[in-house]
């Protein structure tokens, strides 16, 4: 099983319209999760870290379930400019190493 | 400010070459990550610094890689005998923090590496 694993995609979706990416990982004892937005031929970028509580930042909203071991990211509104490849990113529970998932490709359409 | 650079961006060499791939992190940033990433793939760990100590290699595929950030700041990957398999983006972050929990990690542009 992959350390950290996601929707394959792409996602297809017009504006306006609610989409949701899901992630999972392996190792129980991780302990930070995060999203990071990657454009197209651009370097990965911080959207959000994910907590246990949930949190929410404007249209996005992050969900944590350790015991399913189960991250979700919930894109409201969506507009062009979400247009991107989102990463689930988990921190391992006894390093400092950050693993990556493929990412899951967004396209918004007009 | 400056972000994350690094250099050079495209790095085209035959099969067997040395390669030296520079990052430059921002001022005063702490940590330093080196990360591969293939096209279609997200980035994958290689090595990490703290300062000038590398704290952990694990990522490193075998011994023709190598990383050294001698002087706290700038760091160089280095790939002897390079083979076409190593051809992906190598991408360089930094981050202000020690703990990669407490602060994200910039990242830098990358340098696309293709070996023929």
């Amino acid at each position: 099983r992959k350390e950290v694993e996601q929707d394959p995609g792409p996602f297809n979706v017009p504006e306006g319209a609610t989409v949701a990416f899901n992630c999972t990982y392996s190792n129980s004892a991780s302990q930070s999760f995060f999203w990071y937005r990657q454009d197209c031929r651009k370097e990965p970028k911080l959207l959000m870290s994910v907590y246990s509580s949930g949190n929410e930042d404007g249209r996005f909203t992050a969900q944590l379930n350790r015991a399913s071991q189960y991250i979700s990211l919930l894109i409201r509104d969506s507009k062009l400019s979400d247009s991107a490849t989102y990463l689930c990113v988990v921190l391992g529970g006894s390093n400092y190493k950050l693993t990556f998932g493929k990412g899951t490709l967004l396209t918004v359409n007009p | 400010g400056a972000g994350v650079s690094q250099s050079p961006r495209y790095k085209v060499t035959k099969r067997g070459q040395d390669v030296a791939l520079r990052c430059d992190p921002i001022s005063g940033h702490v940590s330093l990550y080196w990360y591969r990433q293939a096209l279609g793939q997200g980035p994958e760990f290689l090595t990490y610094f703290n300062y000038e100590a590398q704290q952990d290699k694990s990522g490193l595929p075998n011994d023709r890689f190598s990383a050294e950030r001698p002087e706290g700041s700038i760091s160089t990957l280095t790939i002897q005998r390079t083979e076409q398999r190593d051809s992906a983006m190598y991408r360089c972050a930094s981050s202000p923090s020690r703990d990669p929990a407490d602060y994200e990690q910039y990242f830098g542009p990358g340098t696309r590496l293709t070996v023929t």
